[in-house]
């Protein structure tokens, strides 16, 4: 079974345009998360997702959004880029997102460098 | 303060050698996640601990609830266990800063 999968690998842009990554869950798997992982620092929460609907967001800003189709994949769009949001963008799948006995999944992640 | 604190930041080992990663977090939570991130980005989810002690192969982890502490054990270190080793709690993950390992033959 393939595990979670994201594009773009790699992604340059320039500070202002728009960015949209994307996400596909494990097949079973309902809920997908997005986390902001800045070089040398630990991983950020940015969204969570279940069933379509935000379950959970982290402190970003409004230029952060992301939506969940009915496949359960998912897209994470970043507007009016900064310097400041070049980082790895990581997407997880688990169940149901419960965090109880939920194990969340972790996709190979996509660099995003904003010059 | 962060609400999970690792310790120590980094750490270096001769292959054979025991390895002890701590974690101690601030906030109530329902699980902790063990995770492993090689240089390049991937991460990959080594243990989900609720209670008690957790073993695969030369990884075990433990938790105590009570005192909100939890420890990745390593036995028999190996260079392939060289990576970044990160305690998250929650469901919507919150991570600590990681600590790298090296371990050299």
């Amino acid at each position: 079974d393939a595990g979670v999968t994201q594009s773009p690998t790699h992604l340059i842009k320039t500070r202002g345009q728009h960015v949209t990554l994307r996400c596909s869950p494990i097949s079973g798997h309902k809920s997908v998360s997005w986390y902001q992982q800045v070089l040398g620092q630990g991983p950020q929460f940015i969204f969570q997702y279940y069933e379509k609907e935000e379950r959970g967001r982290g402190n970003f800003p409004d230029r952060f959004s992301a939506r969940q189709f009915p496949n359960y994949s998912s897209e994470l769009n970043v507007n009016a880029l900064l310097l400041g949001d070049s980082a790895l963008y990581l997407c997880a799948s688990s169940l149901d997102g419960t965090g109880k006995a939920d194990t969340q999944y972790f996709g190979p992640g996509t660099r995003l460098t904003v010059l | 303060k962060n609400e999970v604190e690792q310790s120590p930041q980094n750490l270096t080992a001769q292959e054979g050698e025991f390895i002890t990663i701590n974690c101690s977090y601030s906030v109530g939570i329902s699980a902790l996640h063990w995770l492993q991130q090689h240089p390049g980005g991937g991460i990959v989810s080594l243990f989900m601990l609720s209670s008690g002690k957790k073993k695969h192969g030369r990884l075990i982890a433990t938790i105590n609830i009570q005192e909100k502490h939890s420890s990745l054990h390593i036995t028999a270190s190996h260079p392939r266990d060289s990576a970044v080793y990160i305690c998250a709690v929650g469901t919507a993950l919150i991570f600590g800063k990681g600590t790298t390992l090296s371990v050299s033959s």
